[in-house]
């Protein structure tokens, strides 16, 4: 009954591959994220999904691409990757019901680029 | 510019003292309010929020967080606390610009030990 789900939980990769991460959600959530958490734990929104629309796109290296195949998923896709991208992705999602809903956060993919 | 801070990296207590982690926000208009929790890995939970109405506002294992608009603050409190809160705790407040509406802005965490 996982409510946020993340796929890989650790994704270590050498520079310059692409690599995907993988979220779902199944509390019929309309609204869904992706978060950076770098190593001082600061956090960082990238994207944020409304019903398979985008409406918050940060300023993020366009090596980051984020697809919604349906509103109960949302993937990351990054291209070339970096050292710097060496972080923690969380997925979160929120209820599209009245606008001050709380998120709910997936467990978060612990990415290492060497 | 809207923004949230949280003014010390870490707090420290002991088991059974009451604990405070602080916040302040800048943002115009009301402002929409929330802690979240963070334990080792792992994602956060949201633990409360402020919307509107009574200014102290109860969450979830037992912390309240009280809203003072004239200080621009929305400290998070328990009256006792439990090695098991050990862990890092996020203020957020809701983006107020036009378009922004699904986003939070996050105050960069604080670090809260509790001694046995």
């Amino acid at each position: 009954d996982t409510a946020v789900s993340q796929t890989p939980k650790y994704l270590v990769t050498q520079m310059g591959n692409d690599k995907s991460i993988k979220c779902e959600q199944n509390l019929g959530h309309d609204t869904m994220y992706w978060y950076k958490q770098d190593s001082k734990k600061f956090l960082k929104i990238m994207f944020s999904y409304n019903n398979k629309e985008l409406i918050i796109n940060e300023t993020v290296p366009n090596r980051f691409s984020p697809k919604s195949p349906d509103k109960a998923h949302l993937n990351l896709h990054i291209n070339s990757l970096e050292l710097g991208d060496s972080a923690v992705y969380f997925c979160a999602s929120s209820p599209l019901r009245g606008l001050v809903n709380e998120q709910f956060f997936g467990p978060g993919t612990r990415l290492t680029v060497l | 510019a809207q923004s949230v801070a949280q003014p010390e990296d870490q707090v420290n207590v002991a088991e059974g003292n009451p604990l405070t982690v602080k916040c302040t926000y800048s943002v115009s208009g009301n402002p929409y309010l929330f802690w979240y929790v963070q334990y080792p890995n792992r994602g956060l939970q949201f633990l409360l929020k402020y919307i509107t109405g009574d200014n102290l506002v109860k969450g979830s294992y037992g912390f309240e967080a009280e809203f003072n608009k004239s200080q621009t603050s929305f400290h998070l409190k328990k009256p006792s606390a439990l090695v098991s809160d050990s862990a890092l705790y996020f203020c957020a407040v809701r983006d107020m610009n036009a378009g922004n509406n699904r986003k939070l802005i996050w105050g960069l965490g604080t670090s809260l030990a509790v001694n046995p």
